[in-house]
């Protein structure tokens, strides 16, 4: 089955710096690669999705990679704001015959200090 | 966008006794609902497939009898942990899948969690 490797699993970084999230896949077959970012007592939320047509996507000072020959894809957030503070879940999926699981990263913890 | 909502927030249950968490899409129609698990600082554990008019799907190693899945409509999808004991104390989230018609995997969406305790 398919495994999502997340690193690193914790960031710091000092507001207005860049910070950069890097899973791997093991599925060639996944075509669907989504970002979570979950805050504190409260569940994920997406904030950005690829699909595997496409090689780059971005919203605003979010922005993510996908590289499907070396099977890994990358969260980029420009910028970063104290609020951007929470844990950030990568996840991959493979649609197969309308069963569709979404199988997740470990997390990081991005910590953006003011 | 799309919102999924889970009630309640939080429940605390003496050892024995049964609770019921709703997971429901408030403006989308959603054939399939997951449930999560989450333990602290880990990542999201998926429990089931709820499938609307049919059986859930669980994965391996989450007991059924325990932990009873309805989804009786396609807004509304609910869990049920049967006897709960303390090891049962968890960070419990479900999501629904936005259908976008015919293109492949659809968002899937989050509600807020249901924090249970059993003492």
């Amino acid at each position: 089955g398919e495994n999502v490797e997340q690193h690193p699993s914790t960031l710091s970084v000092q507001e207005g710096d860049s910070a950069v999230i890097k899973c791997t896949y093991s599925d060639s077959a996944s075509n669907y690669f989504p970002w979570y970012k979950q805050e504190l007592g409260k569940g994920p939320q997406l904030i950005i999705d690829i699909r595997s047509n496409v090689g780059e996507k971005k919203d605003q000072r979010i922005a993510v990679t996908l590289n499907k020959t070396a099977k890994h894809f990358s969260l980029h957030i420009t910028e970063t704001q104290p609020e951007d503070s929470a844990v950030y879940f990568c996840a991959a999926s493979t649609a197969q015959g309308g069963s569709e699981k979404l199988v997740f990263g470990k997390g990081m913890k991005l910590t953006v200090n003011p | 966008g799309a919102v999924v909502s889970q009630h309640p927030s939080r429940v605390i249950c003496k050892s024995g006794t049964s609770v019921k968490i709703e997971c429901r899409s408030l403006d989308f129609q959603a054939t399939t609902m997951f449930w999560y698990r989450q333990f602290p600082k880990q990542s999201l554990m998926l429990m089931a497939t709820s499938n609307e008019g049919s059986k859930a799907t669980y994965e391996q190693g989450v007991e059924k009898d325990k932990f009873l899945i309805n989804h009786a409509s396609l807004t509304l999808s609910t869990l049920t942990v049967t006897s709960a004991h303390p090891e049962d104390s968890s960070f419990y989230i479900c999501s629904a899948r936005r259908y976008l018609g015919a293109s492949l995997n659809s968002p899937l969406h989050f509600g807020n969690g249901t924090r249970l305790t059993v003492t």
